[in-house]
C-alpha cells in the first residue's frame, strides 16, 4: 500500500494559524480526503472531509490541490486545547475499504 | 444515544488464549471498521464490514477473526493471542464507506503476556 506522509510534528503558540500537510501520491481517484484529531486515551474524532479545492467549516479549513496528491489541513487561531494528534485518511487507488490509510499522525503541541 | 460503545475497556491475556471484542453502534450505520492502533504505526484496518453478514480483510488481518451477525454489532476474535497482538483496538462505524466520516469507539487497550 502506498504511504500517506505527515510531519510527526509540530509546534505553534495560542492564536496562531497552523497548518498540516499529508502527502498522500496514490490516492484513488474518486474518494475523499478525511481528517481527524486524537487525544490521548480516546478514540480518533472527525474534523473535516473534502473532495477537491477547498473546504470550511467551524473548527477548520482543508485545502486540496488540483492533483490531490496533497492536503492541508488549517486550524485558525489555535488554543492549548488544539493540542492533539492529526491524522489524515485516504484511500488508495486499486483497493476496497481495505485500501483506507491512515496517516502515521501529526502530533501537534500548542504553547500559551 | 451512545455512539460506538467498545467492550471490554481493558484486557490481559496470556499468550494463546482466545477473546472476542464486542463494539456496538446505535447509529444504524452500514459500515463498520476494525483498527489497532500501535506507537508509531498510526491506525491499521483489521477487518471491515459493508452490511450485516458481510466481512472483508483489512491491511492486518492475520490472526484475527471478525462476525458482523447483527448490523448493530461487530465482533473481532483472536483465537491464539500473540505478544504481537498487543495493542489498542479501536473499532468505528460510518454511514458510507470508504475515507468518509467514520465514529470511533473509546478503545479497548489489549496487553497479552
Amino acid at each position: 500500500l502506498a504511504k500517506t506522509t505527515q510531519p510527526i510534528s509540530m509546534d505553534s503558540y495560542e492564536g496562531q494559524e497552523v497548518n498540516i500537510t499529508c502527502s498522500h501520491n496514490n490516492i484513488a481517484t474518486n474518494d475523499y480526503i478525511t481528517w481527524y484529531q486524537q487525544f490521548p486515551s480516546q478514540g480518533p474524532r472527525f474534523i473535516i472531509q473534502g473532495y477537491k479545492t477547498k473546504v470550511t467549516n467551524e473548527v477548520a479549513s482543508l485545502f486540496i490541490p488540483a492533483d490531490r496528491k496533497s492536503s492541508t489541513l488549517s486550524l485558525p487561531r489555535v488554543s492549548l486545547s488544539d493540542t492533539a494528534v492529526y491524522y489524515c485518511l485516504v484511500k488508495n487507488s486499486g483497493g476496497g475499504a481495505d485500501g483506507l490509510t491512515f496517516g502515521k499522525g501529526t502530533h501537534l503541541i500548542i504553547q500559551p | 444515544n451512545a455512539g460506538v460503545t467498545q467492550t471490554p475497556k481493558f484486557r490481559v491475556l496470556k499468550t494463546g488464549q482466545s477473546m472476542t471484542l464486542l463494539c456496538a453502534q446505535d447509529m444504524n450505520h452500514e459500515y463498520m471498521y476494525w483498527y489497532r492502533q500501535d506507537p508509531g504505526m498510526g491506525l491499521r484496518l483489521i477487518h471491515y464490514s459493508v452490511g450485516e453478514g458481510t466481512t472483508a480483510k483489512g491491511e492486518v488481518p492475520d490472526g484475527y477473526n471478525v462476525s458482523r451477525l447483527k448490523k448493530q454489532n461487530f465482533l473481532l476474535g483472536l483465537e491464539s493471542a500473540a505478544p504481537s497482538q498487543t495493542s489498542v483496538y479501536f473499532c468505528a462505524s460510518s454511514v458510507a464507506g470508504g475515507p468518509r466520516e467514520q465514529y470511533f469507539g473509546p478503545g479497548t487497550r489489549l496487553t497479552v503476556t
